[in-house]
C-alpha cells in the first residue's frame, strides 16, 4: 500500500537558517507527490507538486523539493527561514485504488521560527 | 475564479445530534473530496464524490455519509454524534488529471459537547 512518512512531527529553526522537512513515501509505481502547507484555522494551500521530468521543483514562497527515487523522498527546502513560514506542513502521494485516485497524507510537521 | 468555499466555518453541537456540513467546490470542478483533521489521527479520507457518485470511501463508520449535487456541490452528514467526531473537516475539489491535485476550502471547525 502506499504511504507516506514524513519525519519529526516539530521542527523549529532560527529566522534566516535553512529549513529542511523530511518526508519518504513507498509506492509501487512512479508517484505523484505534494507537498501542502496549513496555517492556524485554515485550509491545506499546494506548496509544490512533482508529477514528472525535472526531480527539482520549485514552489510557491522560495520552497523547494526534490524527486529522488533511489531514497523514495521528496524532501521540502527553504534556504532561509521567514517568521511567516511558521506553519503544518503536509507531504502527500497521490494513489490509485480500484481505478479511483486519493491523496494519501503525512501525518505533518509543525514547523516553528524562532527569532 | 472563486476557491473552494465551506459552510458553516463553525459549529457547536450536542453528543447525539446530527449535522450536516456544505462545500462548493471551485467552478468546473466536478470532484470533491471530504478529509476529517484531527490533532491526533491527522488527516484522514472520508469519501469522494464524482458527478454525483461516490467514487472513493475510507475507513468511517456508516454515520458518516455524504451526496453530491448536479451543480458538484457537495454535503456531509453525521448522525449521532460522538465526542471523538469533534475535528475540523476539510472538503477540496479537483479536476481529472493524472496527478489528481487538489484544492482546499477553509474547513468547518465542528465541536460535539
Amino acid at each position: 500500500a502506499q504511504s507516506v512518512t514524513q519525519l519529526g512531527s516539530h521542527v523549529s529553526v532560527s529566522e534566516g537558517a535553512l529549513v529542511l522537512l523530511r518526508c519518504n513515501y513507498s509506492s509501487s509505481v512512479p508517484p505523484y507527490l505534494f507537498w501542502y502547507v496549513q496555517y492556524p484555522n485554515q485550509g491545506l494551500q499546494l506548496l509544490l507538486k512533482y508529477t514528472t521530468g525535472a526531480t527539482l521543483v520549485k514552489g510557491i514562497n522560495g520552497f523547494e523539493a526534490e524527486f529522488k527515487k533511489s531514497e523514495t523522498s521528496f524532501h521540502l527546502t527553504k534556504p532561509s527561514a521567514h517568521m511567516s513560514d511558521a506553519a503544518e506542513y503536509f507531504c502527500a502521494v497521490s494513489v490509485t485504488i480500484q481505478g479511483a485516485q486519493k491523496l494519501v497524507f503525512g501525518q505533518g510537521t509543525r514547523l516553528t521560527i524562532n527569532p | 475564479k472563486a476557491g473552494v468555499t465551506q459552510t458553516p466555518r463553525y459549529l457547536i453541537k450536542t453528543r447525539g445530534q446530527q449535522v450536516t456540513l456544505s462545500c462548493s467546490p471551485i467552478s468546473g470542478h466536478r470532484s470533491v473530496s471530504w478529509y476529517q483533521q484531527t490533532p491526533g489521527q491527522g488527516l484522514q479520507f472520508l469519501f469522494e464524490y464524482f458527478s454525483e457518485t461516490q467514487r472513493n470511501k475510507g475507513n468511517f463508520p456508516g454515520r458518516f455519509s455524504g451526496r453530491q449535487f448536479s451543480n458538484s456541490r457537495s454535503e456531509m452528514n453525521v448522525s449521532t454524534l460522538e465526542l471523538g467526531d469533534s475535528a475540523l473537516y476539510l472538503c477540496a475539489s479537483s479536476l481529472p488529471t493524472l496527478d489528481y491535485e487538489q484544492y482546499f476550502g477553509p474547513g468547518t471547525r465542528l465541536t460535539v459537547t
